[in-house]
């Protein structure tokens, strides 16, 4: 398929483990984004990615997360010594060209952490 | 910043036109407004995007009145698979920055047979 894809789709860790969750947005897309959504609320942007470097890293919540994309296309968001907050469905999305082109997401990662 | 305002829920039937209104007082000259959807277990779909007056594709339509503090969504002949969280977004093109990506909780829209 075309669409963005994200791995593994479900990852369930142990308090103070560290995770590593992979996106792959649709090819030619310049454009990457990570959110988190917790239950019942609305996907909470973390970064953005234009090509290879951050625009803006401001929604990650602290230095425990950090997210690379080295070649401009696939990324990977890194937790380390997670906590059962950083529970939640982790979303990808990509899209064309500017931070505020349409958005396509992906069907997100699971993240438990017991 | 342009805070957006929602409904948190809406019901309504089959076959119904449905309109969700979401609020932006504060919208800057440069900003559009979009409107995502999302059914559970999925990631949020692009619907429409609009800039002023009214915009229209295949599955909805967007109306901006002349002072842009707010739009409307608006879904005709709605069916079950409707029922939907719906996502109002302020932002812009360029320099919007984590402005422009702020989802808020969104309007659960359910529809009933």
């Amino acid at each position: 398929g075309a669409g963005v894809s994200q791995t593994p789709s479900n990852k369930v860790t142990e308090k103070g483990k560290y995770v590593e969750l992979r996106c792959d947005p649709i090819s030619g897309h310049t454009a990457l984004y990570w959110y988190r959504q917790s239950l019942g609320q609305g996907p909470e942007f973390l970064i953005y990615f234009q090509g290879t470097g951050a625009a803006d890293d401001s929604g990650l919540p602290n230095d425990r997360f950090f997210a690379v994309r080295p070649e401009g296309s696939v990324s990977t968001l890194k937790i380390q010594r997670t906590e059962r907050g950083d529970s939640a469905v982790y979303l990808c999305a990509s899209s064309p060209g500017l931070a505020f082109n349409e958005q396509f997401f992906g069907p997100g990662t699971r993240l438990t952490v017991l | 910043l342009a805070k957006t305002t929602q409904p948190i829920s809406m019901d309504s039937y089959e076959g119904q036109e449905v309109n969700i209104t979401c609020s932006h007082n504060n919208i800057a000259t440069n900003d559009y407004i979009t409107w995502y959807q999302q059914f559970p277990s999925q990631g949020p779909r692009f619907i429409i995007q609009g800039y002023k007056t009214k915009v229209t594709n295949e599955v909805a339509s967007l109306f901006i009145p002349a002072d842009r503090k707010s739009s409307t969504l608006s879904l005709p002949r709605v069916s079950l698979s409707d029922t939907a969280v719906y996502y109002c977004l302020v932002g812009a093109y360029s320099g919007g920055g984590a402005d422009g990506l702020t989802f808020g909780k969104g309007t659960h829209l359910i529809i009933q047979p």
